[in-house]
Parts: structure tokens; C-alpha cells; sequence
């Protein structure tokens, strides 16, 4: 099955600063993958997704990339504010969904 | 986006016991649900795939008979954790996903359901 890994386990910036998420991937017939913000005790809350035909996207101060040929994927939150802290999953999904293990964002005021 | 529900959002129950967590997409027709479960400070693991009208297809390491998934509807999903065990206390998730629209590939998630089994 599908093997997706994530990095770094926890991250540290300060407001305003740029924050960076890597994850990796090992099934070349994933095609969606999605990034999620998940708050203690709630559900995760999907953030940015991109498709396999596209090599990047942002929506305003969130962006993520895609190589497909090295197969990794990665979130660019810029200008970091407090309430971006928070656990970060992103996903790779063909048929089902399989999570990388989370990073923990906390953005120090 | 879509909305999905969960009920109940948390249940203690008694070791041996069992438990059923219904999952429901409100304003969709799910074509699959997924069952997720996730411990303190990991990541979610997928249980199992579930779709209507058939039996659920279960990830390596997940006992079918202990984890009862029924999909009986495009709109209800339900785990059952039979015999619960301490060791089965978790935070468990459905999410819901269509093919349709344009929301392709998007699954929805529930709110969650913390079962904790003493």
C-alpha cells in the first residue's frame, strides 16, 4: 500500500515568519493530495489540495507544491500567524486516503 | 462544503461491552466511507473502507470481526467495536467521499467520536 512520510514532527517559527512542510510519497498511482489542519479534539479541516496535473497551488497565504518524478508534495504557510498553530497531516490518496504522521506548527507571537 | 455527522461524539462504556458509531453524510450521497482511528498525538490510521450495499474492506492489522462495519445506505455508515477493550480507546472518525461534482476526491470528515472503554 501506499507509504507517506512527513517531516519535520514539530516546527517552531516566529509570527510573520514562513513555515515549511515536506512529505513523500511512495505509490505513483496517487493522484490527490490534500493538506489538513487538525485542532485538539476536532476534525481535520482541509486546507489546500492539489492534482496530480498541477505542480503548484496557493490560495492566499498557503501554497503547496508537487514533484511528481521524486514523488513529494509540500505545504508553504508565509507570514505565520498564532492561530496557524495547530497539527498539519497531509495525504495521498488514489482509491483511499493514507496520512502522513503530522507535523505540530507552533507560530510564537 | 458537504456535511457529514457523527453520533455520539463520545461514549464510556464498560470492558467486554459494545459500541456502535454511526456516521451520516446530511446533504450528500456518499459513494465510500472511510473509518479512521486516531491515538493521543498520532496520526490517523485507516480502518476500513466501506462502500453501499457491500462489505467493507478492511487495512492489514484491523480485525473485521471486532470492528462490525455496515454500510447500508449512501447516506449511513456504521462501526460497531464489539467485545471493547481498554486497549480500543481512541478517537475514531468517518469521512465521507464522492465521486460527483466537483468536489472529486474531497472526502468530508465527521466530527469524531471519543469512545473510551474502562
Amino acid at each position: 500500500g501506499e507509504n507517506v512520510e512527513q517531516h519535520p514532527s514539530t516546527l517552531s517559527v516566529q509570527e510573520g515568519d514562513s513555515a515549511v512542510i515536506k512529505c513523500t510519497y511512495s505509490d505513483s498511482a496517487s493522484n490527490y493530495f490534500p493538506w489538513y489542519k487538525q485542532e485538539l479534539g476536532k476534525r481535520p479541516q482541509l486546507i489546500i489540495d492539489i492534482r496530480s496535473n498541477v505542480g503548484e497551488k496557493k490560495d492566499q497565504r498557503i501554497a503547496v507544491t508537487l514533484n511528481k518524478t521524486a514523488k513529494h508534495f509540500s505545504l508553504h504557510i508565509t507570514e505565520t500567524q498564532p492561530e496557524d498553530s495547530a497539527v498539519y497531516f497531509c495525504a495521498a490518496n488514489f482509491n483511499k486516503f493514507y496520512f502522513g504522521s503530522g507535523t505540530k506548527l507552533n507560530v510564537k507571537p | 462544503g458537504a456535511v457529514v455527522s457523527q453520533h455520539p461524539s463520545w461514549v464510556i462504556c464498560k470492558s467486554g461491552t459494545s459500541v456502535k458509531i454511526e456516521c451520516r453524510s446530511l446533504d450528500f450521497q456518499a459513494t465510500t466511507m472511510f473509518w479512521y482511528r486516531q491515538f493521543p498525538k498520532q496520526s490517523l490510521m485507516l480502518m476500513a473502507t466501506s462502500n453501499e450495499g457491500s462489505k467493507a474492506t478492511y487495512e492489514q492489522g484491523v480485525e473485521k470481526d471486532k470492528f462490525l462495519i455496515n454500510h447500508a445506505s449512501l447516506t449511513l455508515s456504521t462501526l460497531t467495536v464489539t467485545s471493547a477493550h481498554p486497549e480500543d480507546s481512541s478517537f475514531y472518525i468517518c469521512s465521507a467521499f464522492t465521486l460527483a461534482g466537483s468536489s472529486y476526491n474531497e472526502q468530508f470528515f465527521g466530527p469524531g467520536t471519543r469512545l473510551t472503554v474502562l
